[in-house]
């Protein structure tokens, strides 16, 4: 099963800053027959399901504001938020599907400075 | 609008078994493959199992396979997860999700409880 790694666990970054979230999987899930990077973002807020945020490692879902962003390719990957806001609070998790069984960072809990 | 709506879960004393279902609407089901993920309280997301348009292809983590079962009914636009030999470690949220590139969009989640 390929491993997915986030870091940090919970960084408290302040209102209007920066946050980043790092995610390396313990293989490689870029396709090379397309160019493409087999990975999603997901926020998850309690008491709601997980929202996709990013896929294709760089790619917004409709309706996800650009303040959210994803880079990375091969095997290391970031979800960066500019100027965080307070309904950015939330967990946040990376996943990979390049193969089953489809696999999960442990999550990242972003909170407020 | 494209809506989830997955029920049937409680509370199932070890060894037992539930069936969960994933209500579909706002869009034509039977064109995509529908998952199953879960959330123990206070873990992360695990993935369970995957479904193509036509049933006839299942895919299950280890965790499950030999226990649980995905299945769909089109005619129905519903999505199911029968769960038999309920562990202790299967307590979990369990949230269905549509594959469009991946995973999205996810039901609200049903609470499965196994406990004596």
């Amino acid at each position: 099963d390929i491993v997915m790694t986030q870091s940090p666990d919970s960084p408290a970054v302040s209102l209007g800053e920066r946050a980043t979230i790092n995610c390396k999987s313990s293989q490689t899930i870029l396709n090379s027959s397309n160019n493409k990077n087999y990975l999603a973002w997901y926020q998850h807020k309690p008491g709601q399901p997980p929202k996709l945020l990013i896929y294709w490692a760089s790619t917004r879902e409709s309706g996800v504001p650009d303040r959210f962003s994803g880079s990375g390719s091969g095997t290391d990957f970031t979800l960066t938020i500019t100027s965080l806001q307070a309904d950015d609070v939330a967990v946040y998790y990376c996943q990979q599907y390049y193969a089953t069984p489809y696999t999960f960072g442990q999550g990242t809990k972003l909170e407020i400075k | 609008e494209v809506q989830l709506v997955e029920s049937g879960g409680g509370l199932v004393q070890p060894g037992g078994s539930l069936r969960l279902s994933c209500a579909a609407s706002g869009f034509t089901f039977s064109r995509y493959w529908m998952h199953w993920v879960r959330q123990a309280p206070g873990k992360g997301l695990v993935w369970v199992s995957r479904i193509n348009t036509d049933g006839r292809s299942t895919i299950y983590a280890d965790s499950v396979k030999g226990r649980f079962t995905i299945s769909r009914d089109n005619a129905k636009n519903t999505l199911y997860l029968q769960m038999n030999s309920l562990r202790a470690e299967d307590t979990a949220v369990y949230y269905c999700a549509r594959e469009g590139v991946t995973l999205g969009p996810w039901g609200q989640g049903t609470l499965v409880t196994v406990s004596s």
